[in-house]
């Protein structure tokens, strides 16, 4: 996964459940991102952390919560209170410098059941 | 914030054509343009990138152009083959900045190479 890792690949949901989405990072990365990608369209982003024990919304934070204790680790939960989960959600992280390029995880595809 | 336009959002095009994809951005202050390649099912992937001090960046067969006074850079594919048929999205943010940092993305472009 070049350096950043998401689990599960495949997540099913039933209604009025927590799920939490696992990003692992070995790049040494400050910024790391959440984004989500419904069918035919772009990345939008959830949340986004620059610093470990910070993070910011982004611009469809509404039902999801995030947490950055550890350098290494930026978890996605997606709460009841999303109401259509339905979506493969990608986790990101860059470097400084020249390497300022996102590199993505392989994606969790979420389905609610 | 940061508001990215992508066109066209088809795009087929007959083996060894050119195809070119354009966006625009809102933010006059993003200095920082990268374009994606996603396969189906797969990851993006960091394909071409040109920051606001340049206004053009080629590598091989894909050239990226930005107009900085129009707000507008487009990706260019030459030699188009069929491995090129894949979605393709433009993005832009603010790189260095100590606000906001994160890519806005544009909608993707699905190109098409016909063999």
């Amino acid at each position: 996964d070049g350096g950043i890792t998401q689990s599960p690949k495949y997540l099913f949901r039933k209604e009025g459940q927590n799920v939490t989405l696992s990003c692992e990072q070995n790049l040494n990365h400050d910024a790391m991102y959440w984004y989500r990608q419904d069918p035919g369209q772009g990345l939008r982003l959830i949340y986004y952390s620059q610093i470990v024990n910070d993070f910011q919304k982004g611009d469809i934070a509404e039902g999801y919560s995030v947490s950055r204790e550890k350098k290494e680790s930026f978890p996605l939960t997606v709460t009841s209170a999303q109401k259509n989960p339905t979506a493969f959600y990608l986790c990101a992280t860059h470097g400084q410098g020249a390497n300022y390029g996102y590199t993505f995880g392989s994606g969790t595809r979420l389905t609610v059941v | 914030g940061e508001n990215v336009e992508q066109h066209p959002s088809t795009l087929s095009v007959q083996e060894g054509d050119s195809a070119v994809i354009k966006c625009t951005y809102s933010d006059s202050a993003s200095n920082y343009f990268p374009w994606y390649k996603q396969e189906l099912g797969k990851r993006p992937q960091l394909i071409i990138d040109i920051r606001s001090n340049v206004g053009e960046k080629k590598d091989q067969r894909i050239a990226v152009t930005l107009n900085k006074t129009a707000k507008h850079f487009s990706l260019h594919i030459t030699e188009t083959q069929p491995e090129d048929s894949a979605v393709y999205f433009c993005a832009a943010t603010r790189r260095g900045d100590t606000g906001r940092r994160a890519l806005t993305f544009g909608s993707g472009t699905r190109l098409q190479v016909q063999p």
